[in-house]
């Protein structure tokens, strides 16, 4: 299947930083990526939709200044937390689709645990 | 309203035997796809299964079987011969095809014990 790449695997920041997450397509292009947030033993939930080229569609409740979302090229998306604090920290994980190529299934990055400290 | 619905938190099941994890779903929508993953501890989401809401067979997938039964809006995931390095959370998730998110259950931590 086709490979998504989530960097880094884990951080930690101090309350205040700004903290980037890259997510990258490796062997396909992709037009649109997924951020999901999730916290321990929860599921995971959708914070926004990264499309290439144009404006993130976040899902509601989820602060767009605070979380920075930038897809400037078909295998790169990234997502910024911007003034982090405690209650920020959680999993953080990309999906991918090989569209428009076909494909049922999402393919995930290996995800990012941070922690604000 | 909740999308999807998995109502067994935690699951223990012996190893080498089968284990249903439920999973009913809720949309009006005629094309849609039903998905299954799998979250160890390590957080990766591994996909397992997926079915369209066209496909009349149920889909399978080594020792994983979706049990799809459209009538009631259920994708019950079959693991058989369960094996120690199935302990995991695992999720249910729902495609629109109006729309290309997921929306995810709540999980079922499914504990296998030698």
């Amino acid at each position: 299947g086709a490979v998504v790449s989530q960097h880094p695997s884990w951080v930690i920041c101090k309350s205040g930083t700004s903290v980037k997450i890259e997510c990258r397509s490796l062997d396909f292009q992709a037009t649109t990526m997924f951020w999901y947030r999730q916290f321990p033993k929860q599921s995971l939930m959708l914070m926004a939709t990264s499309n290439e080229g144009s404006k993130a569609t976040y899902e509601q409740g989820v602060e767009k200044d605070k979380f920075l979302i930038n897809h400037a090229s078909l295998t790169l998306s990234t997502l910024t937390v911007t003034s982090a604090h405690p209650e920020d920290s959680s999993f953080y994980i990309c999906s991918a689709r090989d569209h428009p190529a076909g494909g049922t299934e999402a393919f995930f990055g290996q995800g990012t645990r941070l922690t604000v400290v | 309203a909740q999308k999807i619905t998995q109502t067994q938190p935690g699951m223990f099941v012996q190893e080498k035997e089968a284990v249903t994890l439920d999973c009913t779903y809720d949309t009006s929508d005629q094309s849609y796809g039903l998905f299954w993953y799998k979250q160890p501890s390590s957080g990766e989401m591994i996909f397992l299964i997926y079915q369209g809401s066209y496909d009349e067979q149920n889909a399978t997938e080594g020792r994983y079987s979706l049990n799809f039964q459209k009538a009631r809006k259920s994708a019950n995931l079959v693991i058989s011969a369960s094996q120690l390095g199935d302990s995991a959370m695992y999720f249910c998730a729902m495609r629109e095809d109006n729309d290309y998110k997921l929306s995810f259950g709540a999980g079922t931590t499914v504990t296998v014990r030698a």
